[in-house]
């Protein structure tokens, strides 16, 4: 089983603080998504990273997959209220389903 | 371009009664179409999945099932409810790739 292990589950900072989260896998995956979901929404993918090593920027947000392809990392810079949400990846499972870490809640307070 | 429907938003339901959530999608054709139980704001858990009509994939078993009878129309039942089928269900959609799209979702209280 594929499993996707995400750190921290809660992060709770000011407004204009950086921070990292990370998912880590004992499993190498093709490619790894990130999506952010908001309070009594459905989640919105933000990207997927598919090459090793591979460095996204999202405005503030720079996501990065590791060189062996079974870890990423978000890191948002000058984090503001509207960043709040939780923080989930996911990477593919066969052909057709994704797998899905527990996710980082993140809170930024004004 | 592409928008997925989930009704109803809220749903309140006393255990033992019946269950039809539905998901439709526009914007594209023969999606592959999921659907997910998220509890307490944490990761999701996929029921159930469809490259086609009539096709469905279960991924854990338990008190619900999935129909797909249109191409773009997916339909989470129960025929009794419980208790611990509280929880948040999401549809979702995707194309070529693994990238999903999702709903807005269906809070589902059972009393």
């Amino acid at each position: 089983t594929q499993l996707l292990e995400q750190s921290p589950q809660f992060l709770s900072i000011q407004e204009g603080e950086n921070l990292t989260v990370y998912c880590n896998s004992s499993s190498v995956f093709s490619s790894l998504q990130w999506y952010r979901q908001e309070p009594g929404e459905g989640p919105v993918l933000l990207v997927t990273v598919v090459t090793g090593g591979e460095v996204k920027k999202l405005k503030r947000l720079t996501f990065q997959f590791g060189d062996a392809r079974k870890d990423s990392s978000l890191h948002i810079t000058a984090a503001q209220p509207g960043d709040t949400g939780l923080y989930l990846c996911a990477g593919p499972v066969g052909y057709s389903t994704l797998t899905f870490g527990k996710g980082t809640m993140l809170l930024v307070s004004p | 371009s592409q928008t997925i429907h989930q009704w109803p938003a809220t749903l309140v339901q006393p255990v033992g009664s019946p269950l039809s959530l539905e998901c439709t999608v526009e914007g594209t054709s023969n999606p592959n179409l999921y659907w997910y139980r998220q509890a307490a704001g944490r990761g999701l858990q996929l029921l159930f999945y469809s490259v086609g009509i009539g096709q469905i994939s279960s991924e854990v078993p338990q008190n619900l099932s999935a129909s797909r009878p249109q191409d773009r129309q997916f339909i989470l039942s129960s025929k009794k409810l419980l208790l611990s089928d509280s929880g948040f269900y999401l549809c979702a959609w995707s194309r070529a790739g693994h990238e999903q799209y999702f709903g807005p979702g269906t809070r589902l209280t059972v009393t």
